[in-house]
């Protein structure tokens, strides 16, 4: 019965590829988010999906396309993945957009070699 | 633009008090949340202020003011488990939350 959940929970893959994070909240939520915090520890938000529509997009370079199907999911693509690409990804969600509270997935961890 | 700021790092003893300070510069101020996040995890919610004043909850209390731009966090009889990081965000107008750097805070017996 997890609230937020993302796979995988680690992903390891080589410079130049593409792969996919995928999130998905059930808790019957409005508003998703992906996050990247790097090995400084800053988390920094990427994107913002509103009821499928794209909210918040941050300067991120357009090698990374979220996709949300239905409010319940929101995925991460990332193209050409590069070595800065390396950190660790986070979705959340919250009831509204800009609600009081978000609550975070485990976590995906990126390392591109 | 948005900017926050907060101490990197912070140590305590077990059954302490300890206040992590954070100090921000936004505009259309729309609220601020601490999380906490031990390592390795994700971060989970702890408060939130939007009025000026103090907001407790148990063990944890969080101070806001406006004015000053300025929040803290006020963390009680410190336990050994409360060795993690805390990060501030600010909300704005525009929905968009930008978090802070984090503190990292030990507890030692």
């Amino acid at each position: 019965d997890t609230a937020v959940s993302q796979t995988p929970k680690y992903l390891v893959t080589q410079m130049g590829n593409d792969k996919s994070i995928k999130c998905e909240q059930n808790l019957g939520h409005d508003t998703m988010y992906w996050y990247k915090q790097d090995s400084k520890k800053f988390l920094k938000i990427m994107f913002s999906y509103n009821n499928k529509e794209l909210i918040i997009n941050e300067t991120v370079p357009n090698r990374f396309s979220p996709k949300s199907p239905d409010k319940a999911h929101l995925n991460l693509h990332i193209n050409s993945l590069e070595l800065g690409d390396s950190a660790v990804y986070f979705c959340a969600s919250s009831q509204v957009a800009g609600a009081d509270t978000q609550y975070f997935g485990p976590g995906t961890r990126l390392t591109v070699l | 633009g948005q900017n926050i700021d907060q101490p990197t790092e912070m140590t305590a003893t077990e059954g302490a008090i300890v206040q992590i300070n954070c100090t921000y510069q936004t505009s259309g101020f729309n609220g601020l949340f601490w999380y906490q996040q031990h390592a390795g995890e994700a971060p989970t919610f702890l408060s939130y202020n939007v009025l000026d004043g103090l907001e407790e909850k148990g063990r944890f209390s969080s101070f806001l003011s406006r004015s000053k731009g300025y929040s803290y966090l006020l963390l009680k009889e410190l336990q050994m488990k409360d060795s993690a990081s805390y990060l501030c965000a600010v909300k704005n107008y525009g929905q968009n939350f930008v978090f802070g750097p984090g503190t990292r805070l030990s507890v030692l017996p």
